[in-house]
């Protein structure tokens, strides 16, 4: 069982849509990460959390330590959101990440 | 700032050849890392290094060698090619805010194929 698992694996959504992507991890971390990654490869880190919720312009992060979830919120969805989200935490005391195989996010106009 | 660069963007390898990847970062990070990306899988680090001149093991670190002879460039070194390490290859470096919560910076990757 991979320790961190996203879900859904794909989502297809229409323009202006509210999209949540999940995250669930099974050890004890000390910070979780979304990044997200364009059709041109490229990888952008969006969010940094170790707790509560975090705001970027239309993309909201949340995380439940108690729970080990986190989930990825986008609002008024537009089809240059679409792209892979990858969701990825440091372990315990760990610099290294571990990741998810990501969210295949795809926005219709 | 160029951020984090890697070359080459795009090689094609004879099973059996060698080769090395280079990673520079211009933002004076400290912590600096390898990683390949196979369709559906995950991230997953081959090497890694938290500062000049030192090195460690990721989770997939067979058939790679690593150096880091200067702070801004981290080289991926492939011996002696597999097909099976046909793969994106990524870069990324992070500041020392704290061990384990430090935000990564990518570089474009490197798309590597091995006949």
């Amino acid at each position: 069982k991979n320790e961190v698992e996203q879900s859904p694996q794909n989502l297809t959504a229409q323009e202006g849509e509210f999209i949540t992507i999940n995250c669930s991890y099974s050890v004890g971390i000390s910070a979780l990460h979304w990044l997200q990654q364009h059709p041109g490869g490229g990888i952008v880190s969006l969010f940094m959390l170790s707790s509560g919720k975090k705001k970027h312009g239309r993309l909201i992060a949340t995380i439940n330590i108690q729970e080990k979830h986190s989930s990825l919120h986008i609002t008024a969805s537009h089809p240059r959101d679409s792209a892979v989200y990858i969701c990825a935490v440091n372990q315990g005391g760990s610099e290294k990440l571990v990741f998810g195989k990501g969210t295949k996010l795809t926005v219709n106009p | 700032n160029a951020g984090v660069t890697q070359t080459p963007k795009f090689r094609v390898l004879k099973t059996g050849q060698s080769m090395t990847l280079l990673c520079a970062q211009d933002m004076n990070h400290e912590y600096m890392y390898w990683y390949r990306q196979d369709p559906g899988m995950g991230l997953r680090l081959i090497h890694y290094s938290v500062g000049e001149g030192t090195t460690a093991k990721g989770e997939v670190p067979d058939g790679y060698n690593v150096s880091r002879l200067k702070k801004q460039n981290f080289l991926l070194g492939l011996e002696s090619a597999a097909p099976s390490q046909t793969s994106v290859y990524f870069c990324a470096s992070s500041y020392l805010l704290r061990v384990s919560y430090n935000e990564q910076f990518f570089g474009p990757g490197t798309r590597l194929t091995v006949l």
